[in-house]
C-alpha cells in the first residue's frame, strides 16, 4: 500500500534562514507525482511546489526547493530565506493513478513549521 | 474564478443529527474529491468524483456517508445520525483532468456534541 510519512511533527526556523522539511514515500510504481501544500493557520491549503516522478531535475519555486531521490523514496522541501509568512502546516502528497482508472492522492501527517522573528 | 467555495464553514450539531455540506468547485473542474481531517492530521480521503459519477469510495465511508454531485457541478457531503467521532473538518477539492494541482476549499468545521 503506497504510505507517505512526514516524521518531524514540528519544526522552527529563524527568519532569513533555511530549514528542510523531510518527506518519504512508499510505493510499487514507477509513474506519479509529488506535491508539498501548504496550510496557513484556518486558512485553505495551497499548493507550493510539484515534482514529476519521471524528471530528474529538482523541481525548483522562488524560495521553495525540493530533494527529489526517487531511489530512496525520499522527497524533502527546502525553504530558503525563510519569511513569517511561511509559518503553516506543510504536508507531503504522493499522486498517483490506480488500476481501476481513479487518481488519489495520499498525504501525510504534516509538519508544523515555526518561524521565529 | 472565485475558487473552490464550501458551505456551511462551520456547523455545530447534535448526536443523531443529520448534516449536509455543499462544495462548489472550479467551474472547469472535472474532478472532485471529499477529504476528512481531524487535529493534527493529514486530510484523509473520502470520496471522489469523476463529472457526476462516483469513482470511488474510502472504506472510511461508512453506510451514514453519502455524496452526490448531480450534473457533475456542486457536490454535497450528508452525515446522518451524526456520532461525536464524525467531528472534524471536511475539505473539498477540485482539480481539471490530467495530474495537477488540487485547489481545495477552506473547508466545513463539524463539531458533533
Amino acid at each position: 500500500a503506497q504510505t507517505v510519512t512526514q516524521s518531524q511533527p514540528e519544526m522552527s526556523v529563524q527568519e532569513a534562514e533555511t530549514v528542510t522539511l523531510s518527506c518519504t514515500y512508499d510505493t510499487s510504481e514507477s509513474d506519479y507525482y509529488l506535491f508539498w501544500y501548504k496550510q496557513p493557520p484556518s486558512r485553505q491549503m495551497i499548493l507550493v511546489i510539484r515534482q514529476e516522478a519521471y524528471k530528474q531535475q529538482n523541481a525548483t519555486e522562488n524560495r521553495f526547493s525540493v530533494n527529489f531521490q526517487k531511489a530512496a523514496k525520499s522527497f524533502s522541501l527546502k525553504i530558503s530565506d525563510s519569511q513569517l509568512g511561511d509559518a503553516a502546516m506543510y504536508f507531503c502528497a504522493y499522486f498517483f493513478g490506480t488500476t481501476s482508472g481513479t487518481y488519489k492522492y495520499i498525504f501525510g501527517t504534516g509538519t508544523r513549521l515555526k518561524v521565529l522573528a | 474564478d472565485t475558487g473552490v467555495s464550501q458551505d456551511p464553514r462551520h456547523k455545530i450539531t447534535k448526536r443523531g443529527q443529520n448534516v449536509t455540506f455543499r462544495c462548489d468547485p472550479i467551474s472547469e473542474h472535472n474532478r472532485l474529491y471529499w477529504y476528512r481531517q481531524t487535529l493534527g492530521q493529514g486530510p484523509e480521503f473520502l470520496t471522489y468524483f469523476q463529472n457526476e459519477a462516483q469513482l470511488e469510495k474510502s472504506r472510511l465511508l461508512s453506510d451514514r456517508f453519502s455524496a452526490e454531485r448531480p450534473k457533475g457541478s456542486f457536490s454535497t457531503l450528508e452525515i446522518q445520525r451524526t456520532e461525536q467521532g464524525d467531528s472534524a473538518m471536511y475539505l473539498c477539492a477540485s482539480r481539471q483532468e490530467g495530474a495537477g494541482e488540487l485547489f481545495f476549499g477552506e473547508g466545513s468545521r463539524l463539531t458533533v456534541l
